[in-house]
């Protein structure tokens, strides 16, 4: 089984529905992320969660909401999703320690018409 | 801010040749650098790593080298197979600070050919 599994795998919505993007991990790891990516730009940082008190806003955080359930589940939002959010999104996880090491899920493809 | 100059692609090589895909970055503390790399369908894995300057991350036969004087993490490797195409990314975590999060390069698509 993925140490960072994310659900679902692809997902096609509609201009102004709310979507949920699911992740969990069995790592053990403090941290979890979210990232998007699209493509000629890498990975923008969306938001993070030190645990489940700390989120945090990254880079391009307008848009989307977050909810830390637990240590192990950590998932995004789009409130209202508009078609520029089309794109791969990805979670991660970290211990904080050291290098800080991510290690990420397999993506989420999110198309919005 | 923080920044990661990756060497555009596509990278089309045949498969034995000597591969280089450049980075330099921009950092305003001592960044730990790193290369992930994205096979196709795939989430992004750690490739290699160095932590300070003229560390020497190494696997897989891929090679990168922390070069502070020249802001750079070139990655390389002596001959390519045709399981090496993905995209490369290049990446750099601020040593210290709370947040900590990777700042990426925009990936570079290999695509090696038998």
């Amino acid at each position: 089984d993925a140490d960072v599994t994310q659900t679902p795998r692809n997902r096609i919505t509609k201009t102004g529905k709310r979507i949920m993007l699911e992740c969990s991990q069995t790592k053990g790891h403090d941290r979890m992320y979210w990232y998007r990516q699209d493509p000629g730009l890498g990975l923008r940082l969306i938001y993070y969660s030190f645990d489940v008190k700390d989120i945090n806003k990254g880079e391009i955080s307008d848009g989307y909401s977050v909810s830390r359930q637990a240590q192990a589940k950590f998932s995004l939002s789009l409130e209202s999703a508009i078609p520029n959010q089309t794109a791969l999104y990805f979670c991660a996880t970290s211990t904080g320690q050291g290098a800080n090491i991510q290690y990420f899920g397999a993506g989420t493809r999110l198309s919005v018409l | 801010g923080d920044s990661v100059t990756q060497m555009e692609g596509p990278v089309t090589l045949s498969e034995e040749a000597f591969l280089t895909i450049n980075c330099t970055y921009t950092a305003t503390g001592y960044p730990s650098l790193f290369w992930y790399v994205q096979y196709p369908g795939e989430g992004l894995q750690l490739l290699l790593k160095a932590t300070k300057a003229d560390d020497k991350g190494s696997n897989k036969g891929f090679e990168a080298t922390y070069r502070k004087e020249t802001t750079s993490f070139h990655l390389e490797k002596g001959s390519v197979q045709v399981s090496d195409s993905a995209v490369y990314f290049c990446a750099l975590t601020l040593s210290s600070g709370s947040a900590r999060q990777l700042t990426f390069g925009s990936g570079t698509q290999l695509t090696v050919l038998p």
